[in-house]
């Protein structure tokens, strides 16, 4: 049961271009989602994140788009940097204003993005 | 920065023993979570912990799991009596407030290799 989906495994992108990364969920009661980046060996590190309410989010280099009547979500990482190389990871939750929702968040696969000199 | 670290690092055991992972969250963070990621599988939600009980826990946390948090600093994971498939990276997390609107923050993980 995917309630959260990446599609694309992988992904490369050349260096200073823009990398998109997207993300698809399927349980309507999700309110929150975040994108965390993950090296070998590492735990996952939170990138950023947005609010149902919101429709975009941006932090520098990254900004996050949500479109609810989709259910899609997607990271764009402009300019893309050789320490953008890592498997991003998309993730969701819900209750946070609704209360009495789950604690846990949903992950998906995992996308593998891979910036090319 | 403050992190969220995890011991040990890579952990080995035979089928059938207990083992204990041990995580120190966040100094000021409330919410602590247990995650596991299977090798080539996703990341995936054992537990929740909040004043000192179990919030939220998923399918996965059967009755062979148990999580306490002894002091004020640790929060541990005690997996029984260990199965192969228990073999997985486990990541433990934690957040100043409850889901929805706090960031989890998660540590470097611990390998648990069952034999």
């Amino acid at each position: 049961d995917q309630q959260v989906k990446q599609n694309s495994p992988s992904l490369s992108v050349q260096e200073g271009r823009i990398s998109i990364l997207n993300c698809d969920y399927t349980n309507s009661m999700f309110d929150y989602f975040l994108w965390y980046k993950k090296y070998p060996a590492e735990g996952p590190t939170f990138l950023i994140s947005i609010s149902s309410i919101k429709d975009k989010n941006e932090d520098g280099r990254f900004t996050v788009f949500l479109n609810k009547s989709a259910k899609h979500l997607s990271l764009h990482i402009v300019p893309s940097q050789p320490g953008d190389s890592a498997v991003y990871f998309c993730a969701a939750s819900w209750g946070g204003y609704s209360g009495g929702g789950a604690d846990g968040l949903t992950f998906g696969k995992g996308t593998h993005l891979i910036i090319q000199p | 920065e403050p992190e969220v670290t995890q011991t040990p690092s890579h952990q080995v055991t035979q089928m059938g023993q207990e083992v204990i992972l041990r995580c120190v969250p966040i100094s000021n963070h409330l919410y602590f979570y247990w995650y596991r990621q299977i090798l080539g599988q996703k990341v995936e939600f054992l537990v929740s912990f909040y004043n000192n009980e179990i919030s939220e826990k998923s399918e996965i946390f059967d009755d062979q799991f148990s999580v306490e948090r002894p002091d004020g600093s640790n929060f541990t994971l005690k997996i029984r009596s260990t199965k192969l498939e228990d073999s997985a990276m486990y990541f433990c997390a934690s957040s100043e407030g409850s889901h929805g609107t706090d960031t989890q923050y998660f540590g470097p993980g611990t390998r648990l290799t069952v034999l």
